[in-house]
């Protein structure tokens, strides 16, 4: 099992740019969550899909959109990405209780 | 006020030592508390569940404190090994973690 995948592990964009995050489990699990870290924050909830075709805000959803593509992926996208956007993305997915998180491995972006 | 605060540390101890610090919470609806270990440039992982007054696993022991809304970890008998971010989480009513910014533990030879 492969876990939690996220795709891509590193990027640069510069300001205005789009992209979007992809994640992928092969556990089953109803909820999905997008996470972003930064130092001395901790990990911030972006949004969160607790099953296929729901999707709802987290603390921090301005500037991102998402889409729960079917049970397993979750994608997260920037449509004009900002310098305050630079950070450490964590996709996580869970039981339908929301505890026990499993995460992947993050992608690193940086916007110029 | 952030819903979970945790001292950041750096907590810095000899192999063999003990350590521990605590986390506080604000949502006193919270029911269940989890720490994550998180290694540098990786992502966090499930180190212990408390859902109710505490959890030991091995060398590693979390209490849960009700009326004063706080979680602690204790790590015994430190390893080098045991050098990581420690992440304190609350689970909320509405099934969504919130998280503390992690206490620093530094385990030296």
């Amino acid at each position: 099992n492969a876990g939690v995948t996220q795709t891509p592990k590193f990027q640069v964009l510069k300001t205005g740019q789009s992209m979007t995050l992809q994640c992928a489990q092969d556990m089953n699990h109803n909820s999905m969550y997008w996470y972003r870290q930064d130092p001395g924050m901790g990990l911030r909830l972006i949004y969160y899909s607790a099953s296929e075709g729901t999707t709802d805000k987290g603390e921090v959803p301005n500037g991102y959109n998402v889409s729960r593509l079917n049970k397993r992926e979750f994608s997260l996208r920037l449509e004009s990405a900002a310098p305050s956007q630079t950070s450490v993305y964590f996709c996580a997915s869970s039981g339908p209780l929301g505890d026990e998180q499993f995460f992947g491995p993050g992608t690193r972006l940086t916007v110029l | 006020r952030k819903e979970v605060e945790q001292d950041p540390g750096p907590f810095n101890v000899p192999e063999g030592a003990t350590v521990a610090f605590n986390c506080t919470y604000s949502n006193s609806a919270s029911q269940s508390f989890f720490w994550y270990r998180q290694d540098c440039r990786k992502e966090p992982k499930l180190l212990m569940s408390v859902y109710s007054s505490g959890n030991e696993d091995g060398r590693f022991t979390a209490q849960l404190n009700r009326a004063s809304q706080y979680i602690s970890l204790l790590i015994r008998d430190s390893k080098l090994s045991d050098s990581a971010t420690y992440l304190c989480a609350a689970l909320s009513n509405d099934y969504k973690l919130s998280f503390g910014a992690g206490t620093t533990v530094t385990v030296r030879a």
